[in-house]
């Protein structure tokens, strides 16, 4: 099994629409991570947790949440979706010291027409 | 805020070649820096982390160093073969507090090994 797993890893959905992506993890890391990659504007920061109490938003949070269930799960919500949200999605850890570096699942493409 | 470039944007060599990549960074308050390989529509596979401490890594093929007072990393990949083609990524740790956490990531550079 992959350390860092993401569910789905494709998903069309229609405007307007609730989704919601997941990320389970088996690093017993304390922190994780939602990215979201565009061509040509890379990989930017959503929302991170550096454990279940603790959720903080990053550069590009609007239109998003989030919910840390417990140590090994962290989703991320999208309460309406609209098209300018199609993107590859990427869950990340990291253990507290980050001497590890950080660990990637394999992405979601998400695609709303 | 911190700031990471990748030089070049893209690259094709012949098979066989010596290449480097290039990144920098413009905050040198930088905890590790860490380079990673996505292929195409796929995750990012880690492929050396060099911690702030340290100036270079190795694994295999690959060696990559960090001058973290210039706020410079490299990547050498030494007999490039055509699976090495993909996208490499550079991406720098900052401390935590006052802002958000986790990776500032350059924009890549896409590789192509001619067989």
């Amino acid at each position: 099994d992959a350390d860092v797993t993401q569910t789905p890893r494709n998903r069309i959905t229609k405007t307007g629409k609730r989704i919601m992506l997941e990320c389970s993890q088996t690093k017993g890391h304390d922190r994780m991570y939602w990215y979201r990659q565009d061509p040509g504007l890379g990989l930017r920061l959503i929302y991170y947790s550096f454990d279940v109490k603790d959720i903080n938003k990053g550069e590009i949070s609007d239109g998003y949440s989030v919910s840390r269930q417990a140590q090994a799960k962290f989703s991320l919500s999208l309460e309406s979706a609209i098209p300018n949200q199609t993107a590859l999605y990427f869950c990340a850890t990291s253990d507290f010291t980050r001497e590890q570096g950080y660990t990637f699942g394999s992405g979601t493409r998400l695609t709303v027409v | 805020k911190q700031e990471v470039t990748q030089i070049p944007a893209a690259l094709s060599v012949p098979e066989g070649e010596n290449l480097v990549l290039n990144c920098s960074f413009t905050d040198s308050a930088i905890y590790n820096l860490q380079w990673f390989r996505q292929d195409p529509g796929k995750g990012l596979t880690s492929l050396l982390l060099i911690q702030s401490s340290q100036r270079e890594q190795t694994s295999g093929r690959l060696n990559a160093s960090l001058d973290k007072s210039s706020g410079r990393s490299t990547l050498y990949i030494a007999a490039s073969q055509p699976g090495d083609s993909a996208t490499y990524l550079c991406a720098v740790t900052g401390y935590s507090g006052g802002g958000a956490d986790g990776l500032t990531f350059g924009k890549g550079t896409h590789l192509i090994i001619q067989p």
